[in-house]
C-alpha cells in the first residue's frame, strides 16, 4: 500500500499566484488533515475532513481551501500565494472507530517557498 | 488550545534520561505521541487511552494523568537515534476528530 501520497514534493509560487497540492490515501480511511509546519516550529492545522462533502476549519484556515469529493482525495488550495505562506505542508489521513484509539499516517509533505 | 510541551529544547549524551511534559488547558481524553526526524514526516510512537496508564515500547515509555490534564514521555538510556523533535498529539474534543499538536520539544543525543 501507498499510504498518504502528496504532490508536489516541493514548489517555488510567485506572490500572487494560485496552486494545489494534491494528497491521496488508499487505506479507506474517513479522516483526513492538512497540517503546515514553519522552520523549526510546530504543526499547525489547517483543515480537516471527517468525510466526502464534510470538512471544517482548523487553526489557521485563512489563505486556503479545501474540498473532499472522495474518500481518497483532499486537496488543498492556496488562493493569492503570500510569503507568509512559504512552510512545509502535511497531509495525515486516520481511520475510524474510537477515535482516540486511532492515530495518524503521514503523508511525505510538500516544501511550498513563495516568492 | 494548543498543548504546550516542556522543555522546548534538550542536549542529552547517549546513555542519560530525559522526560518530556504535555500539558493540556482543556481535558485530555486521549494521548499520541510522534517524533520527527529532520526533514521527515511524523511519526506514531505510542497511544495512550485512559487516566493514569503508562505504556511502554523498549527504552521509550509515557503517561497520561486525566485529572492534571498531562501527559509524559519517558526516554531512558537515550540513543543516538532518539534524536528528533517530539510531539504530542490530541482531539481537541472528544468525538470532533478536531488533531491538534503540541509544540514541540526538540531533542538532541550527543555521542
Amino acid at each position: 500500500n501507498a499510504g498518504v501520497t502528496q504532490t508536489p514534493k516541493f514548489h517555488i509560487l510567485k506572490i500572487g499566484q494560485s496552486m494545489t497540492l494534491q494528497c491521496t490515501q488508499d487505506m479507506n480511511h474517513n479522516y483526513m488533515y492538512w497540517y503546515r509546519q514553519d522552520p523549526g516550529m510546530g504543526l499547525k492545522l489547517i483543515y480537516y475532513s471527517v468525510g466526502a462533502g464534510i470538512t471544517d476549519k482548523g487553526e489557521v484556515p485563512n489563505g486556503y481551501n479545501v474540498s473532499r469529493s472522495t474518500t481518497e482525495d483532499f486537496p488543498l488550495r492556496l488562493e493569492l500565494a503570500a510569503p507568509s505562506q512559504t512552510s512545509v505542508y502535511f497531509c495525515a489521513s486516520k481511520g475510524g472507530g474510537h477515535s482516540g484509539a486511532n492515530v495518524l499516517t503521514f503523508g511525505a509533505g510538500s516544501r511550498l517557498t513563495v516568492l | 488550545q494548543q498543548p504546550v510541551q516542556s522543555p522546548q529544547a534538550v542536549i542529552l549524551r547517549e546513555g542519560e534520561d530525559a522526560v518530556i511534559n504535555c500539558s493540556s488547558s482543556k481535558a485530555l481524553y486521549s494521548v499520541h505521541w510522534y517524533r520527527q526526524k529532520h526533514g521527515e514526516a511524523p511519526v506514531f510512537l505510542m497511544i495512550l487511552l485512559k487516566g493514569g496508564e503508562q505504556k511502554g515500547h523498549e527504552k521509550i515509555s509515557a503517561s497520561f494523568n486525566e485529572k492534571k490534564q498531562q501527559s509524559s514521555l519517558y526516554l531512558t538510556a537515550s540513543q543516538l537515534s532518539y534524536s528528533g523533535t517530539y510531539f504530542c498529539g490530541t482531539e481537541v474534543t472528544s468525538g470532533t476528530y478536531k488533531y491538534i499538536f503540541g509544540t514541540g520539544t526538540r531533542l538532541k543525543v550527543l555521542a
